[in-house]
């Protein structure tokens, strides 16, 4: 079992929809939650961090987190053509950070 | 504030030579973490330095090595290269301390080992 497992889509959605991208994680132990965005030849960029269960938001994004579950997730809302890109779980662990494959999004005008 | 830097962007080298990449990291940042990017791997964590010693260090040959200067500058060094080693090689910085952890990533060096 992968550390940090995402569906690796790509996924499609229509301008102004939500899109929901999903990651979990094996080790209970994991401490902190992150998720970047990464466009075609361009380096990741961070765009939300979570540390306790819940939502956080921040702006049109919103990212949850379920420790219980070991679960967390990236809601775009209003998605837009330019939230077209691959979006990276990352969970820090023993001091590491550890990424999943990446979801690839796509917004269709 | 100015981002991370990277140098160089791109490079092309052969099998079996060895290769060094440079990171500075954005001011004020003590700690700088390495990570190779490939599309059959993904990203995958290299090492990190913090106050000039290694962290922590992920699973990759001892060809793979790095240090931190005393301005925080970075530099890793892959030693024998082999075809494999072919990656975007990313280079990113955090504030001090452990909590917190909020990485951000310089534009990578785009090696190729022919």
């Amino acid at each position: 079992q992968k550390e940090v497992e995402q569906n690796s889509g790509p996924l499609s959605v229509p301008e102004g929809a939500i899109a929901s991208l999903n990651c979990t994680y094996s080790d209970r132990g994991s401490q902190s939650f992150f998720w970047y965005r990464q466009y075609s030849g361009k380096s990741p960029e961070l765009i939300m961090s979570i540390y306790s269960n819940g939502d956080k938001e921040d702006g049109r994004f919103t990212a949850q987190l379920n420790k219980a579950s070991q679960y967390v997730s990236l809601l775009i809302r209003d998605s837009q053509p330019s939230d077209s890109a691959t979006y990276l779980c990352a969970v820090r662990l023993g001091g590491k950070l550890i990424f999943g494959q990446g979801t690839e999004l796509s917004v269709k005008p | 504030k100015a981002g991370v830097t990277q140098t160089p962007r791109y490079l092309i080298k052969t099998r079996g030579q060895q290769v060094t990449l440079s990171c500075s990291p954005i001011s004020g940042h003590r700690s700088v973490s390495w990570y190779q990017q490939t599309p059959g791997q993904g990203l995958q964590f290299l090492f990190e330095y913090f106050s000039e010693t290694q962290r922590n260090k992920g699973n990759f040959p001892g060809r793979f090595s790095g240090r931190q200067f005393s301005n925080s500058r970075s530099e890793m060094n892959v030693s024998t290269l082999e075809l494999g080693d072919s990656a975007l090689y990313l280079c990113a910085s955090s504030p001090a301390g452990q909590s917190s952890y909020e990485q951000y990533f310089g534009p990578g060096t785009r090696l190729t080992v022919t």
